[in-house]
Formats: C-alpha cells, sequence, structure tokens
C-alpha cells in the first residue's frame, strides 16, 4: 500500500533563517505531487505541485522554492523565512490524473516563525 | 476564476441525525468534485468523488449530490456519531489541470 511520510512534525524558526520539509511517498511510482498551506480557519492554499522529477510548478509568488529530486521526492525550502510563513504545510501525492483522483496527504508541519 | 463557499460557521447536530454540509462554486461546474474529512491537527483524508454526470455517490453511512444547476454539493452523514465530529472539505478540480482548489470546510460537531 502507499504511504506518505512528512517530517518534521512541527517546527519553529526565526525570522530570516532558512527552511527545508521533506515529503516522500511509498509504494506508487511516477505520483503527482502538492505543497500546500493552511492557515487557522482558511482554506488549502496550493504552492506548488510536481508532475515529474524536476518539473515544478509555482502557484504562489512567494520567498519558497520546490524541488523533486527524485520521483517520490518532494523537498519545501526558503532561504529567509518571513513572520507570513507561518502556517500548517501539507504534502500530497496522486495518481496522475487531471482531477479525477483522490489526493493523500501526510500529517502535516506546523511552522511556526519567531 | 473559480471559488468555493462552505460554511464557515460550525454545524452543531446530535448524535443519530442526519448531517448536511453545503459547497457551493461560483463559476465553471467542475468535471470532478470530491470531498474530505479533516481532523484537529492532521492532513486530509478523502472520503468521497463523484462526477459531474453523476447526481448522487454512497459510502456506508455517508452520501454525496451534485447539482450542476445550482453549482451545489451537498455531503450528508447519516445517523452521526460523535467520531463524525471533524471539518468537512470539499475540493474540485481546476479546469482539467492537475491542481486542486480546496473550500474553508465547515467543522460538524456531533453531540452524544
Amino acid at each position: 500500500s502507499q504511504t506518505i511520510h512528512q517530517w518534521p512534525a512541527t517546527l519553529v524558526q526565526p525570522v530570516g533563517s532558512p527552511l527545508s520539509l521533506e515529503c516522500t511517498v511509498e509504494g506508487t511510482s511516477n505520483p503527482n505531487l502538492y505543497w500546500y498551506r493552511q492557515a487557522a480557519g482558511r482554506g488549502l492554499q496550493l504552492l506548488f505541485y510536481s508532475v515529474g522529477i524536476g518539473q515544478i510548478s509555482s502557484e504562489v509568488p512567494q520567498n519558497l522554492s520546490a524541488s523533486r529530486p527524485q520521483d517520490r521526492q518532494f523537498i519545501l525550502s526558503s532561504k529567509k523565512l518571513l513572520l507570513s510563513d507561518s502556517g500548517f504545510y501539507l504534502c500530497a501525492w496522486s495518481v496522475d490524473s487531471r482531477g479525477n483522483q483522490p489526493q493523500h496527504f501526510g500529517d502535516g508541519t506546523r511552522l511556526s516563525i519567531l | 476564476s473559480q471559488k468555493i463557499e462552505q460554511n464557515s460557521e460550525a454545524l452543531n447536530i446530535q448524535e443519530g441525525k442526519t448531517a448536511t454540509l453545503t459547497c457551493n462554486y461560483t463559476n465553471y461546474s467542475p468535471a470532478y468534485l470530491q470531498w474530505y474529512r479533516q481532523d484537529p491537527g492532521r492532513g486530509p483524508v478523502f472520503l468521497l468523488l463523484i462526477r459531474e454526470n453523476e447526481k448522487e455517490k454512497r459510502k456506508e453511512r455517508l452520501k454525496v449530490t451534485f447539482d450542476t444547476t445550482l453549482k451545489q454539493s451537498l455531503f450528508h452523514i447519516t445517523a452521526s456519531q460523535p467520531a463524525d465530529s471533524a471539518t468537512y472539505l470539499c475540493a474540485l478540480d481546476e479546469g482539467g489541470t492537475y491542481k486542486y482548489i480546496f473550500g474553508t470546510g465547515t467543522r460538524l460537531k456531533v453531540l452524544a
């Protein structure tokens, strides 16, 4: 069966520090991969998605970036965090599809910026 | 652009009753509409998917309807239980792309 792992579960970082969040998927190949951010009481905001190794689509201009160095690995990074980067970050995967397949989410990373 | 509206107010119902949650969208009718459950501090979990040519979909105590004329989906939980308490999110495909749009969710609380 397929599983998705996200780490760390919680992270407290000072303003201006770098960030690296990692997500890996097991049990499937060539998945679509997604990074979302969820602010308190808000919906899921799509940040990046990838349909293949090295292929990254950015949805929101910001100081975050994403990379997909391997088929089942998705990394969210920042060189300098802002206070506004606080939030709940979720990684998800789906079978290669255009909306007709469910998304499977990790348990998220709670990021607090001080 | 497409927007999804879900009732942001919490819904409180008594155990055993049917809970009905609403998802309205504003623009084009999506080819697919999905419902997810999210517990506090956890990622959303997929529940049901309904296609635009389907009027209704069922899974155990869950039922989803899809009315493209009203631009609305209803999500029903029959014989609700306290364990059904969670936030329920509606999601749409974005025009045949690889992207999904999520609503803000409705928090359901089932009272024992």
